[in-house]
């Protein structure tokens, strides 16, 4: 069975310090997704980052970065210089992909989330 | 395109009343999910369809919950007779899985308060 486990439940930094959120996930699938969710104090689920499970590459996009680690079933984002602004609850989750499924995704597994407080 | 829409984005409801829940997706999305987010259980799916057709609705806590989705661009979500025990926020996503290109897309979500 897919799980996500993101075992912080709160962290608290001061603005402009650097930040990790780790995400281990577990599945049996070969071919899956991860992805990154930002859901800021208004309540909205905002997309950050996807990655497919044979893509192993860490990506960079300004300040976020994330290394994702088949070896460790990790998927970890870090935030540079973190800003008030950046203050919210992160989701990583977890989609399965099977080839037989033709052009849809399936359910996707999030953990239960980090509350991130960055203090100015 | 306006991303996923939901509404209402608030409702405020008597215990025993009848609440439908809206969604309309993406156009060109084939798969529609019904999430539930409260603090004690944080996001759990609901349901989800793929090409308008029920895949998994293992997730739906009881028989009060019904959801249809009569064609691809509409879906509604039914919760008869509502309980307090049901007040969460409710979001609805859509995705595509194309060559290249997959993703979810969520809606802003419906706040649901059962006094």
């Amino acid at each position: 069975a897919q799980k996500v486990t993101q075992a912080q439940t709160e962290i608290s930094v001061v603005e402009k310090e650097d930040v990790t959120l780790d995400c281990v996930y577990e599945t049996r699938d070969t071919t899956y997704y991860l992805f990154w969710y930002k859901q800021p104090p208004s309540g909205e689920l905002v997309f950050l980052i996807r990655r497919n499970s044979f893509d192993e590459q860490n990506e960079i996009s300004g300040r976020y970065s994330w290394n994702f680690q088949k070896s460790t079933s990790s998927f970890n984002f870090t935030i540079t210089a973190s800003q008030v602004v950046d203050s919210a609850v992160y989701f990583c989750a977890l989609s399965e992909a099977r080839l037989d499924r033709g052009s849809t995704l399936g359910r996707l597994y999030f953990g239960r989330g980090t509350q991130l407080t960055v203090w100015p | 395109d306006a991303g996923v829409i939901q509404s209402p984005r608030h409702e405020v409801t008597e215990m025993g009343q009848e609440v439908t829940l809206r969604c309309k997706p993406i156009s060109g999305h084939n798969s529609l999910f019904w999430y539930r987010q409260t603090m004690m259980r944080g996001l759990e799916l609901l349901i989800y369809f793929n090409n308008n057709v029920p895949i998994d609705d293992s997730g739906m806590p009881e028989d009060r919950f019904s959801a249809k989705m009569p064609n691809a661009s509409f879906s509604t979500l039914k919760i008869q007779p509502s309980e307090p025990r049901d007040s969460a926020v409710y979001f609805c996503a859509s995705s595509q899985r194309n060559r290249g290109s997959y993703g979810y897309t969520f809606g802003s979500g419906t706040r649901l308060t059962v006094v």
